[in-house]
């Protein structure tokens, strides 16, 4: 079945230190690629996608190309700050014959200290 | 654009009783609504897709007759937890995925999270 495979948490980096979060997939079809954010006692927030590959997604400084070859989609920033602490959520979404789904990552908990 | 509500963001309530968690589309509308658990520490578990008017599709292993969907407009959804026991305390969630453009463009496959309901059963 589809799943998808993140980098095991915790990460703790210092400010501005530069972040890779890995996240790899295996899919049947061809899905698109999603980055979530959960700050502490909030729900998800979309980060940024890609919906084919070669896509670059990027949002507040954050970066993901989906990499067809590798089937990876990996989050990266060049400098991280205190308000990026939180947990991000790597996903694919597939619809085949009308039936869809979001299938999420473990997780990963970053928390940056100044 | 793309704001999703859930109402209430906690609850507490004793065991066997049932309690109904609302998700609302507040800028679009909202063809499919989807519904996750997610336990302390762990990813989201997608319970079921619910699309407007119809029945909802309950993942495996997810009891139907226990965690009631209903879909009755396209801006509104809720599950209730009929008969809750402390195994039912979780964080729910609740997305919708835009069908159709509204006050605000939506894609359609982009899920746009609500903030969750904090459920804890004594």
């Amino acid at each position: 079945g589809d799943s998808v495979t993140q980098m095991e948490g915790p990460v703790t980096l210092s400010e501005e230190a530069f972040l890779t979060i890995n996240c790899t997939y295996t899919a049947t079809g061809y899905p698109s690629l999603f980055w979530y954010v959960q700050y502490p006692g909030e729900g998800l927030q979309l980060l940024l996608k890609a919906t084919k590959a070669d896509d670059k997604g990027s949002n507040k400084g954050f970066e993901a190309t989906y990499r067809k070859e590798t089937t990876s989609f990996h989050l990266e920033k060049g400098s991280v700050q205190v308000s990026d602490s939180a947990v991000y959520f790597c996903a694919l979404f597939l619809r085949v014959f009308g039936n869809e789904k979001l299938t999420f990552g473990t997780g990963t908990r970053l928390t940056i200290i100044p | 654009g793309a704001v999703v509500s859930q109402h209430p963001s906690r609850v507490i309530c004793k065991s066997g009783t049932s309690v109904k968690i609302e998700c609302r589309s507040l800028d679009f509308q909202a063809t499919t609504m989807f519904w996750y658990r997610q336990f302390p520490k762990k990813s989201l578990m997608l319970m079921a897709t619910s699309n407007e008017g119809s029945k909802a599709t309950y993942e495996q292993g997810v009891e139907k007759d226990k965690f009631l969907i209903n879909h009755a407009s396209l801006t509104l959804s809720t599950l209730t937890v009929t008969s809750a026991h402390p195994e039912d305390s979780s964080f729910y969630i609740c997305s919708a995925r835009g069908g159709r453009t509204g006050a605000s463009r939506t894609s359609t496959d982009t899920q746009y999270f609500g903030p969750g309901t904090r459920l804890t059963v004594l």
